[in-house]
Parts: C-alpha cells; sequence; structure tokens
C-alpha cells in the first residue's frame, strides 16, 4: 500500500521554464510534507518542506503548494536550471517527531540547456 | 562540518560472507535509519533507532541487523548476504523530538553480492 505517490517517474523541461513535480497522498494523518533532491553518488538532501497548517511555502525559486482536501502536494521550480537535474522525492510523516517518513518512488527532473 | 558518514562507498562481495557498513553521524540526533534504494522502488527503510539501545523493524528488515550501542553510530550487519541485498544503502538521522527536523542523510553505499 503506498502511502506517498509520485504518478511520473520522469520530467522533461526546458532551462528557463517552471518545473512541477506532483505528489499525492492517501493518509489522513501526515501532517508534514518533506521534498529532497538526489543527484547521482549522492544522498538525498533536503529542499523544502511545508505543514498541514499551511497551504503555500516558498524559499528563492522553490515552491512547495499543499491542496489537503485532495491530499496533493507540489514543488514548483522557477526558473529551473540545468542545475536542477536530480531526482525529487516527496515525503510525508504525522507532526509527532517520532512519526516514521513515508517516501515516495521518485522523480527525475532533467533540465535542458 | 555536520554530515552522516558511511563507509564502505563501494563494497563487492560474495554471497555468504558477512559484512558491516557503518555509519556514524556528528549532530547528537537520536534518530537514525538505514534505507535502501532500488529502481522503480524509491527509498525503502530497513531499520530505524529511536535512541541508544532502542531499535525497530522498518518495511524491509528481513537479512539484515543493526545495533544502536552508541549515539552517534549505527551499523547495518549483513550476516548472509544474497544477490537480492545488492542495492544502494543510506544511512539517515534527524532530532527525535522535532517535528520540523528533517533527516540528513549519508552519502550512500553502493553493494554488490555475487
Amino acid at each position: 500500500d503506498q502511502q506517498v505517490k509520485q504518478n511520473s517517474p520522469s520530467l522533461s523541461v526546458q532551462e528557463g521554464r517552471i518545473s512541477i513535480l506532483n505528489c499525492d497522498y492517501t493518509n489522513s494523518m501526515f501532517d508534514y510534507f518533506l521534498w529532497y533532491k538526489k543527484y547521482p553518488a549522492e544522498g538525498p538532501t533536503f529542499l523544502i518542506s511545508i505543514s498541514s497548517i499551511k497551504d503555500k511555502n516558498e524559499d528563492g525559486r522553490f515552491t512547495v503548494f499543499l491542496n489537503k482536501s485532495a491530499k496533493h502536494l507540489s514543488l514548483h521550480i522557477v526558473p529551473s536550471q540545468p542545475g536542477d537535474s536530480a531526482v525529487y522525492f516527496c515525503a510525508a510523516r504525522g507532526w509527532s517527531g517520532s512519526e516514521k517518513l513515508v517516501f515516495g518512488k521518485g522523480t527525475k527532473l532533467t533540465v535542458n540547456p | 562540518e555536520a554530515q552522516v558518514t558511511q563507509n564502505p562507498r563501494y563494497l563487492i562481495t560474495v554471497t555468504g560472507k558477512k559484512l558491516t557498513v557503518t555509519c556514524s553521524q556528528n549532530m547528537n540526533h537520536e534518530y537514525m535509519s538505514w534505507y535502501r534504494q532500488d529502481p522503480g522502488l524509491g527509498l525503502r527503510q530497513i531499520y530505524y533507532s529511536m535512541n541508544v539501545e532502542v531499535t525497530d523493524k522498518g518495511d524491509v528488515p528481513e537479512g539484515y541487523k543493526v545495533s544502536r550501542k552508541e549515539k552517534r553510530n549505527f551499523p547495518l550487519i549483513l550476516e548472509s548476504p544474497s544477490p537480492n541485498q545488492t542495492s544502494l544503502y543510506f544511512c539517515a538521522s534527524s532530532f527525535y523530538d522535532r517535528p520540523n527536523s528533517p533527516l540528513h542523510f549519508g552519502n550512500g553505499t553502493r553493494l554488490t553480492v555475487t
């Protein structure tokens, strides 16, 4: 039973355009959502997060949107740069710090120059 | 520098030969965890530890053991490796009681079992 789903295994965009990565979840107890970025030969690194009390969080070129009623979140990257090419993992957990972080399968983003 | 250190980065071994992958963090994190990443399957949790001497199974614990004798170290032990354990392994850590504390990952260990 996959609680966090990233339905697009890959995404290709042109440099300078917007990249939109999507994530759906099924567990209504999830309260905190994170995005991680992973380059080849490196571990995943934390990118941005959002708690369920918000619907938007912005950090520079990265914005995460949360639609709780639809159990859907998205990561927007504007403008996209070739260095953004990586695998992006969506993750979610309950609000308690002891809750396990559940990961999606990842979306490979390629930004073409 | 705050980091999670895994060793070795690459390991090739044969079926049945016991091995240990070490993991160490210098951030005083209570929570540590092991994941494996396989194509099309994403990151799957193997074992985790809430604190010293407290460990529990994740989603795919079969064939693995862990120990947490010290706060900073969380080794992953494969007593009798098999080819289906060929994978990319990541160790991660975070604070236990801070809900917005993200996981910090090591750079991975690529294991091949022949």
